[in-house]
């Protein structure tokens, strides 16, 4: 079956220690999104990649980092530089293209419930 | 800079009909989108509208005026499954690249 994992399901970390997400998508998108959610809010976009070898910032990049050395591949490194890291991150992926269907169907993991103490 | 406003909660029962409103501020648009997330879990897609009018799908439909720079989200006979977050979500033609905007989602309890 195709779709998206991250792992773990649950993270702590305490304060100051980088920190990494995994993400995999075997649906062959070649477009792959970080989202931050805070409890009771919204998605914020935090990095995306159109393809391989590229990313671009997203609303609340600042103390994150990514990286795309793979098509299927798109983890997140949540830094000490992050000021309040503790959330639920969700990764996604969706075919890519500049307008349509096909950019707003996003397929969404089951994300990661950070902890930072 | 773009921005969506929805009603933060909404509360129905079951059988019934509920609709979920959107509006939206961009200097751009491609289209609205909703997503459901269950507590807990991942959202979901639901529907995509880029031209006026009203998408059927199932007991879900979705509508879209970019006149007035709104949209809403139609459930029909409410089942209690469908408790969830519900997100409309545009695209910003100012945007450099695919970036998607939520909105702050709209919590819908469906009762007995």
């Amino acid at each position: 079956d195709g779709g998206i994992t991250q792992s773990p399901k649950y993270l702590f970390r305490k304060e100051g220690q980088n920190v990494t997400l995994s993400c995999e998508q075997n649906l062959n998108h070649d477009a792959m999104y970080w989202y931050r959610q805070d409890p009771g809010q919204g998605l914020r976009l935090i990095y995306y990649s159109q393809i391989v070898n590229d990313f671009q910032k997203g609303d609340i990049a600042e103390g994150y980092s990514v990286s795309r050395e793979k098509k299927e591949s798109f983890p997140l490194t949540v830094t000490s530089a992050q000021k309040n890291p503790t959330a639920f991150y969700l990764c996604a992926s969706s075919r890519s293209g500049t307008s349509g269907r096909r950019l707003y169907e996003q397929y969404f993991g089951p994300g990661t419930r950070l902890t930072v103490t | 800079g773009q921005s969506l406003e929805q009603p933060s909660e909404v509360t129905a029962v079951e059988g019934a009909i509920v609709q979920i409103n959107c509006t939206y501020q961009t200097s751009g648009f491609y289209g609205l989108s909703w997503y459901q997330q269950h507590d807990g879990g991942a959202p979901t897609f639901l529907s995509y509208n880029a031209l006026d009018g009203l998408e059927e799908t199932g007991r879900f439909s979705s509508f879209l005026s970019r006149s007035d720079s709104y949209g809403y989200l139609l459930l029909q006979e409410l089942q209690m499954k469908d408790s969830a977050s519900y997100f409309c979500a545009v695209r910003d033609r100012d945007n450099a690249g695919n970036m998607l905007t939520f909105g702050g989602g709209t919590r819908l309890m469906v009762k007995p």
